[in-house]
């Protein structure tokens, strides 16, 4: 166990549904990273904060996901009319602001399968 | 951006024998991190490597970074089967993103 909590563990939704993941982030941590992670590939970076701004959002995050971190500590990734190809498993990490040698700490996924 | 290739994809050993992925970039990498995935697990961080030649090593594995910074090997010495899942390469980048290779899925036969 890392300190990063993610919830739910798993999420079946039906095609056109609104999901929301929600990540708990190391308390002293004020850096927090969401990453997509399809099977057989590398975890790929969709956006991070520091603190409760979002500083950087990969092209992979279309208009349909939104992140929040809104009081800097826990954070929410919401997608909107899920599709099927947003099945993956939803990875947050977070570790202290810094330079790249600071650890990152990651949880343990959120599953999602659009159906 | 950066990118990382990793290889092999796959790698299939009996137990005792040796283990080495290889991570490659066309560009000079400023680190190079290395994370463990077990089957249904998520990644953990297991070393970064920041200067030209490091060789870090912890118990059997043994990690390397190229002279010029443009590539790494993680290499076990007599796997177990404690040692299956798959080994990421990865690349801290601007902001603390980490960008990741393929992955190396290593199984063990006992």
């Amino acid at each position: 166990d890392t300190g990063v909590s993610q919830d739910p563990r798993h999420k079946i939704t039906k095609r056109g549904q609104n999901v929301t993941f929600r990540c708990d982030p190391i308390s002293e941590h004020n850096r927090l990273y969401w990453y997509r992670q399809t099977l057989g590939q590398g975890p790929e970076f969709l956006t991070y904060f520091q603190n409760e701004a979002q500083l950087e959002k990969s092209r992979l995050l279309s208009d349909r996901f939104s992140a929040e971190r809104p009081k800097g500590s826990f954070s929410t990734l919401e997608i909107q009319r899920t599709e099927q190809g947003d099945s993956a498993m939803y990875l947050c990490a977070s570790r202290k602001a810094g330079r790249y040698q600071e650890t990152q700490y990651f949880g343990p996924g959120t599953r999602l399968l659009v159906l | 951006g950066q990118q990382v290739m990793q290889i092999p994809q796959y790698q299939h050993v009996q137990e005792g024998e040796d283990f080495t992925t290889y991570c490659n970039s066309s560009t000079t990498l400023s680190n190079i991190q290395w994370y463990k995935q077990r089957p249904g697990g998520h990644p953990v961080f297991l070393i970064q490597l920041v200067k030209s030649g490091e060789v870090k090593k912890q118990k059997r594995l043994t990690f390397q970074f190229g002279e010029a910074k443009k590539n790494s090997s993680l290499h076990i010495t007599a796997t177990q089967t404690t040692d299956v899942g798959t080994y990421f390469c990865a690349v801290g980048n601007q902001g603390g993103k980490l960008i990741f290779g393929q992955g190396t899925e290593l199984s063990v036969k006992p």
